[in-house]
């Protein structure tokens, strides 16, 4: 079976501190690794991906994610964060082998950056 | 190059009352999802279609949800009757054969009064 969990539902913090989204899979096979951001009323909008090789992903605004194949994380993390940040970010997972056929996602931490 | 189109963004009725959203995915891409994100929860995917075949439509409620890709591009999804428990956001999304990112809509945002 594949799950993804993501351990903190909201999550706030200051501008320009660093935040982290935590993000735990579970999978009897080889995963491939998303995040997705959400802001409001609008579509997801793909952050960063895992596939395979190097372990630290950097994505676009900043972000970064580091699959950690041992504790089973892919955790989504950003040095200085900016009001515009604010938004709901889904992590997702799909087996690896025949390709992303079927994201599975969690629950989804609404990051808000207060001034 | 255009991203998933999805129409139509809003959408307010009343229970009992039949619905239908359309999308058209990025061009070229052979498969096309159906999710649907209910309030403060993630996406879940509804039906996967693989060109007009549909491949996986086990979450899909199939006594009043129906959904069809004819000519294997844009894609309808329907509800007939809609009940209150439906009111969700209804997200489209496209994959490329040979890719492994699944690229989403801004998504159909349903109200059910």
């Amino acid at each position: 079976a594949q799950s993804v969990t993501q351990l903190d539902s909201q999550v706030p913090v200051f501008e320009e501190a660093p935040v982290e989204l935590r993000c735990n899979y579970s999978s009897s096979v080889s995963v491939y690794l998303f995040w997705y951001v959400q802001y409001p009323n609008q579509g997801l909008q793909l952050l960063l991906k895992y596939l395979s090789g190097s372990t630290l992903v950097k994505g676009i605004n900043g972000f970064e994610a580091e699959f950690n194949k041992s504790q089973t994380s892919f955790h989504l993390r950003k040095p200085s964060v900016h009001i515009s940040d604010t938004a709901e970010y889904f992590c997702a997972g799909a087996r690896a082998q025949g390709g992303s056929e079927k994201l599975v996602f969690g629950k989804g931490t609404k990051l808000t950056v207060n001034p | 190059e255009a991203g998933v189109v999805q129409s139509p963004r809003y959408k307010i009725i009343e229970k009992k009352q039949p619905v239908a959203f359309w999308c058209n995915p990025i061009s070229g891409h052979n498969t096309l999802y159906w999710y649907r994100q209910n309030l403060g929860q993630g996406p879940e995917l509804l039906i996967r279609y693989e060109n007009e075949e549909a491949v996986d439509d086990s979450q899909l409620p199939k006594d009043r949800f129906s959904a069809e890709r004819l000519k294997g591009v844009d894609s309808t999804l329907k509800i007939q009757p809609a009940e209150l428990g439906d009111s969700a956001v209804y997200l489209c999304a496209s994959r490329a054969r040979s890719g492994n990112t699944i690229y989403f809509g801004e998504g159909s945002w349903l109200t059910v009064v």
